[in-house]
């Protein structure tokens, strides 16, 4: 168990439609990082949060958005939801913010299995 | 950009076989370097990691070690069980996490 917690483990939605995943990093992690994996894009980042401000962007759509809270849990909301969207979302926490070439390991969540139809 | 590159799987042994899965990367300056497990199901568990040139990292029986010369992190363990069975990530933190596509082992008894 990582101390991370991501809710809900399973979403069935259809095309279209607006879901929000949560996930509360470990206890005093004050980084929070969102990840796709999908058969054929493999592992991709999303986005950083650090502290509850936006600290890096990846390859998040724009349908795609995210906000930490001041109790440093997080949120990803997904919209106009389409097929291709079926992925598993995985949070992961670390303590800081790891630079470049940085040491902060990163803690993943469970995942949420999203699955649109 | 920064990128990683594993050996692509299946890899199949039986118990007790060495196991090395490749892994090459492509970054500037020194990043530092990871091994993430998947066992089926579960999210991803940090296998093992090295932050500089020659370090080695080691958790469980693994071990690799950081090459800069060669730009590699294979991953080694001498003796494999069949709980060993799990996706290998391998992965570089550059400013960001950037994961090589996952490499599958498959452990018979």
């Amino acid at each position: 168990d990582s101390g991370v917690t991501q809710t809900p483990k399973h979403l069935i939605t259809a095309t279209g439609q607006r879901v929000t995943l949560r996930c509360s990093p470990r206890s005093g992690d004050l980084s929070v990082y969102w990840y796709q994996q999908s058969l054929d894009q493999g592992l991709q980042f999303l986005i950083q949060y650090y502290n509850g401000e936006e600290r890096a962007k990846g390859n998040i759509l724009e349908r795609f958005s995210a906000q930490q809270f001041p109790d440093l849990h997080s949120e990803l909301n997904l919209s106009s939801l389409e097929l291709g969207d079926s992925a598993l979302y995985f949070c992961a926490s670390s303590v800081g913010l790891a630079g470049r070439g940085g040491t902060d390991t990163q803690y993943f969540g469970p995942g949420t299995r999203l699955t649109v139809l | 950009g920064d990128s990683v590159t594993q050996m692509e799987g299946p890899v199949t042994l039986s118990e007790e076989a060495f196991l090395t899965i490749n892994c090459t990367y492509t970054a500037t300056g020194y990043p530092s370097l990871f091994w993430y497990v998947q066992y089926p199901g579960e999210g991803l568990q940090l296998l093992l990691k090295a932050t500089k040139a020659d370090d080695k990292g080691s958790n469980k029986g693994f071990e690799a070690t950081y090459r800069k010369e060669t730009t590699s992190f294979h991953l080694e363990k001498g003796s494999v069980q069949v709980s060993d069975s799990a996706v290998y990530f391998c992965a570089l933190y550059g400013n960001k996490l950037v994961f090589g596509a996952g490499t599958i082992l498959r452990v018979k008894s």
